[in-house]
C-alpha cells in the first residue's frame, strides 16, 4: 500500500501568515489522485482539494494544492482564525486508499 | 443539500456484532459510490470499505476483511456496514462518506457526522 508521510507534524503560525504543508508518498500517486482534508475538533473531515490541485466548491481561494508523483503541497496563503485545524492528505489512486498522519496547524 | 446521517453505533463486547446504517439525501444516491472511514481516538482517518453505485463492486481493508460487510439499498438511499467478530481495536468513530462518481475511485467529498463504536468488555 502507498504510505503517505506528512510534515511537519505541527505548524505554529499567526493569523495572516502563510502555511505550507507537505505530503510525501512512498510511491508515485497515479493520475495525481491526491486529496487534502481539513478537520476541526469534534467535526468530520472536510474535503478541500482533490486531484492534487482542484479546489472543492465553497473552499476559499487562499487554499491551494500542488505537486505530482510523490511530492504534494497544500498552501494556505493567509491564515484566518478558522483555518487552525488538522490537515490530512489522502491518495485514492491505489487500493487501499490511505491517509497521512496529519499536520496540525496551531495558533502561535 | 447533501446530508449523510449515521446510526447504529454503541457499546459492544469483543466478539460481538453491530450494524451501522447511513441515511443519504440531497443527491442521486445510486450515482455515487459510498464508503466507510473510521477514526480511532486521537488518530488519523482509516478507510474501511467502499461500494460502487450499483452495489456490484466492493472493497475492504485487510483489517476488516471477512468480518465486515458493506451493502446498500438504492431504493431507500441507505448504506449499511455489518460488523461482526468485533475487536477492541475496532473502537472508533465510523463515518459514512460519499464519492462523486459511481465507480470506486474518488475522493470522499461529503462526510456524515459519525457514529461511535466502542468495543469493550
Amino acid at each position: 500500500e502507498i504510505v503517505l508521510t506528512q510534515s511537519p507534524g505541527t505548524l505554529s503560525l499567526s493569523p495572516g501568515e502563510r502555511a505550507t504543508l507537505s505530503c510525501r508518498a512512498s510511491q508515485s500517486v497515479r493520475t495525481n489522485y491526491l486529496a487534502w482534508y481539513q478537520q476541526k475538533r469534534g467535526q468530520a473531515p472536510r474535503l478541500l482539494i482533490y486531484g492534487a490541485s482542484g479546489r472543492t466548491t465553497g473552499i476559499p481561494d487562499r487554499f491551494s494544492g500542488s505537486g505530482s508523483g510523490t511530492d504534494f503541497t497544500l498552501t494556505i496563503t493567509r491564515l484566518e482564525p478558522e483555518d487552525f485545524a488538522v490537515y490530512y492528505c489522502q491518495q485514492y489512486a491505489d487500493s487501499p486508499p490511505t491517509f497521512g498522519q496529519g499536520t496540525k496547524v496551531e495558533m502561535k | 443539500e447533501v446530508q449523510l446521517s449515521e446510526s447504529g453505533g454503541g457499546l459492544v463486547q469483543p466478539g460481538g456484532s453491530l450494524r451501522l446504517s447511513c441515511a443519504a439525501s440531497g443527491f442521486t444516491f445510486a450515482s455515487c459510490a459510498m464508503s466507510w472511514v473510521r477514526q480511532a481516538p486521537g488518530k488519523g482517518p482509516e478507510w474501511v470499505s467502499d461500494i460502487s453505485g450499483r452495489g456490484d463492486n466492493t472493497r475492504y481493508a485487510d483489517s476488516v476483511k471477512g468480518r465486515f460487510t458493506i451493502s446498500r439499498d438504492n431504493s431507500k438511499n441507505t448504506l449499511h456496514l455489518q460488523m461482526s467478530s468485533l475487536r477492541v481495536e475496532d473502537t472508533a468513530v465510523y463515518y459514512c462518506t460519499k464519492r462523486p462518481l459511481p465507480g470506486l475511485i474518488g475522493a470522499d467529498d461529503r462526510w456524515g457526522q459519525g457514529a461511535l463504536v466502542t468495543v469493550s468488555s
